[in-house]
């Protein structure tokens, strides 16, 4: 069974601080893997998504690593703000071309 | 970018109901769509994957006679909910590829359904 764990299940953090979200999956065979945020009750936005030939994607404050040896894969938020506050998900892309998510860390970041 | 719009975004019916939700994408034939469902404080399990012109394939838990999936155009694809229930309430969200860009998903904004 293809799984996708995420670690830490929640996080706290006062603004301005540098974190790092970890996603680690089973399967290393993947198209690629991605990070989405969800605000509650919201839907998805997507934020980076990386290759399987890829190493790393960033996109401003955020940078994204993939090790498919390993089948982990983090999430690096610099400089974090109150508005970055939500449930971050890693999604790996396998075979089918079906997403396989996480169950997500709830970040909360305090002014 | 490709956008995906899913309708209703919020759908509140009684016990018994079917329920039907629409997937269309907006600039961008969707070879493939996808159907995830989210309990609360649960992440996003897919649900069924259907392919445009052929019966949808449903994933190991998932009732087929009981969310039924159309997908008859490259734009439009439907799940119904039939009968719901309580325990059908749930988040439930489409994605669309399309034939340039298959490793790339597009969502909806998903519809909240709340079975009373």
């Amino acid at each position: 069974k293809q799984e996708v764990t995420q670690i830490p299940a929640a996080l706290s953090v006062p603004e301005g601080e540098n974190l790092v979200l970890n996603c680690s999956f089973t399967d290393s065979a993947i198209y690629n893997l991605q990070w989405f945020r969800q605000d509650p009750g919201k839907g998805l936005t997507s934020l980076l998504l990386i290759q399987s030939s890829q190493r790393e994607q960033t996109s401003g404050r955020l940078n994204a690593s993939l090790d498919k040896s390993s089948g982990r894969s983090t999430l690096y938020i610099a400089a974090s703000q109150p508005g970055d506050s939500a449930t971050y998900l890693c999604a790996r892309m396998g075979g089918r071309r079906a997403l396989t998510f996480g169950s997500g860390t709830r970040l909360q970041v305090q002014p | 970018g490709a956008v995906v719009s899913q309708h209703p975004s919020r759908v509140i019916c009684k016990s018994g109901t079917s329920v039907k939700i629409e997937c269309r994408s907006l600039d961008f034939q969707a070879t493939t769509m996808f159907w995830y469902r989210q309990f609360p404080k649960q992440s996003l399990m897919l649900m069924a994957t259907s392919n445009e012109g052929s019966k949808a394939t449903y994933e190991q838990g998932v009732e087929k006679d009981k969310f039924l999936i159309n997908h008859a155009s490259l734009t439009l694809s439907t799940l119904t909910v039939t009968s719901a229930h309580p325990e059908d309430s749930s988040f439930y969200i489409c994605s669309a590829t399309g034939r340039l860009a298959k490793n790339i998903q597009y969502f909806g904004a998903g519809t909240r359904l709340s079975v009373l």
